[in-house]
């Protein structure tokens, strides 16, 4: 059973566009973390939201915890061809649970 | 630089055979796990470990088995592989459970044929 969805599977997009990634689950979680994996690499940390309706910024990007601690949301403003990779919301109860991942490709 | 790596990156091997995937990590952390990655899965957890000697069970542990005989160390072995444990094989650890920040190794990609 998946308890944590991201939509959309695949974005494809050209640079300067901006683009919203979608976490979501019928489960609270005790705090949310942002992953992104390059090809061929591990996934490294971006960010972790605790609170429930959190914001936090990482320079272009925008995280954002539920109210519920339900679901977040990555948002990036003005895509950049090095944005591109696979971007994974893990959830954190008993368990670190991840997403099906969201794979970003920015086109020059 | 303290770091986590695993070995081999690639490997191929046939099925019934049994394989060993090393892990290794020098940021001195109690905590290490071991994940499948999978398209339309995601990662999945197999096993973890909180410390020397303990090992624990995730979601998808059958048909392998961890053990923990010192702090840098967790190796994976499948016992009996399986054309169904063809797959990307994620080590990772930390120093303070489940909700913080997992450090990641690149992966063994493992084909079982």
């Amino acid at each position: 059973t998946q308890l944590l969805e991201q939509s959309p599977q695949f974005l494809s997009i050209q640079e300067g566009e901006n683009l919203t990634v979608y976490c979501n689950s019928s489960s609270v979680f005790s705090s949310l973390q942002w992953y992104r994996q390059e090809p061929g690499e591990g996934p490294v940390l971006l960010v972790t939201v605790v609170t429930g309706g959190e914001v936090k910024k990482l320079k272009r990007l925008t995280f954002q915890f539920g109210d519920a601690r339900k679901d977040s949301s990555l948002h990036i403003t003005a895509a950049q061809p090095g944005d591109t990779g696979l971007y994974l919301c893990a959830g954190a109860r008993d368990k670190l649970i991840f997403g099906t991942g969201t794979r970003l490709q920015v086109f020059p | 630089d303290a770091e986590i790596t695993q070995s081999p990156r690639h490997k191929i091997t046939e099925t019934g055979r049994q394989v060993t995937l090393a892990c290794h990590q020098t940021w001195n952390h109690n905590n290490m796990f071991w994940y499948r990655q999978d398209l339309g899965h995601g990662l999945r957890l197999i096993h973890y470990s909180y410390g020397v000697h303990d090992t624990n069970k995730g979601e998808v542990s059958d048909g392998y088995s961890v053990s923990r005989s010192n702090t840098e160390d967790l190796p994976l072995t499948l016992e009996s592989a399986a054309s169904s444990q063809t797959s990307v094989y994620f080590c990772a650890s930390n120093d303070r459970g489940f909700s913080t920040e997992q450090f990641f190794g690149p992966g063994t990609r493992l084909t079982v044929l």
